[in-house]
């Protein structure tokens, strides 16, 4: 089965830039989508389909998808984007969801 | 805005069956390319897909789990449901239903529902 590989832990300095990856096979040759998932809370769609940001969400949030890697970048990073980051594709070869492990994101 | 609201026992037995509702308000389970899926996440883990229905009927489902759920809607009341049959407590996880933009995303989801198995 397809498998999204993702740093378990990522931490930086307000106003810094986080660049969070989810790495897969030709993960290039998929739609990758990305969500915010704070304590308590269910997950929050913050990229689509690569790089589309839905309605509400911050311009600060960008995605991109090449090659093996995608990446998730918050820029200028807030006390408020404290929160777990999931990748996700659908598997077209399996028709399968599949979810990275996740990236608890701290803000220091 | 289309919501999505959990609803079912949060404590199972054993070898029972796990079911839970999941009821949509705001929009229509039978409009659009819409799968209304279950995803699971046990305690300080990541996410788990279970499974996704479209109203037509059909279906896909995680392969570690398929021998064991059935995903199935009622149009008339605007619902889809979770059954999870035998469960262990392997199974106890905090449960979300939501809408899946075809083969896309999950664009909106349910608060959860926390289901514990034990006797």
């Amino acid at each position: 089965s397809y498998v999204l590989t993702q740093t378990p832990s990522v931490s930086l300095a307000p106003g810094k830039t986080a660049t969070i990856t989810c790495g897969g096979n030709d993960i290039g040759s998929k739609n990758v989508h990305w969500y915010q998932q704070k304590p308590g809370q269910a997950p929050l769609l913050v990229i689509y389909y690569d790089s589309d940001r839905p309605s509400g969400i911050p311009e600060r949030f960008s995605g991109s998808n090449s090659g093996n890697t995608a990446t998730l970048t918050i820029s200028r990073v807030e006390a408020g984007d404290e929160a777990d980051y999931y990748c996700q594709v659908w598997d077209g070869s399996t028709d399968q969801v599949v979810f990275g492990g996740g990236t608890k994101l701290t803000v220091l | 805005q289309v919501q999505l609201q959990e609803s079912g026992p949060g404590l199972v037995k054993p070898s029972q069956t796990l079911s839970l509702t999941c009821t949509v308000s705001g929009g229509s389970i039978s409009s659009g390319d819409h799968y209304w899926s279950w995803i699971r996440q046990t305690p300080g883990k990541g996410l788990e897909w279970i499974g996704s229905m479209i109203y037509s009927g059909s279906t896909d489902y995680n392969p570690s789990l398929k021998s064991r759920v059935s995903i199935s809607v009622d149009t008339s009341k605007n619902q889809f449901a979770l059954k999870l049959r035998s469960v262990t407590a392997a199974d106890t996880a905090r449960y979300y239903c939501a809408r899946k933009e075809g083969f896309g995303d999950f664009d909106y989801w349910g608060l959860g529902i926390q289901v514990t198995v034990s006797s």
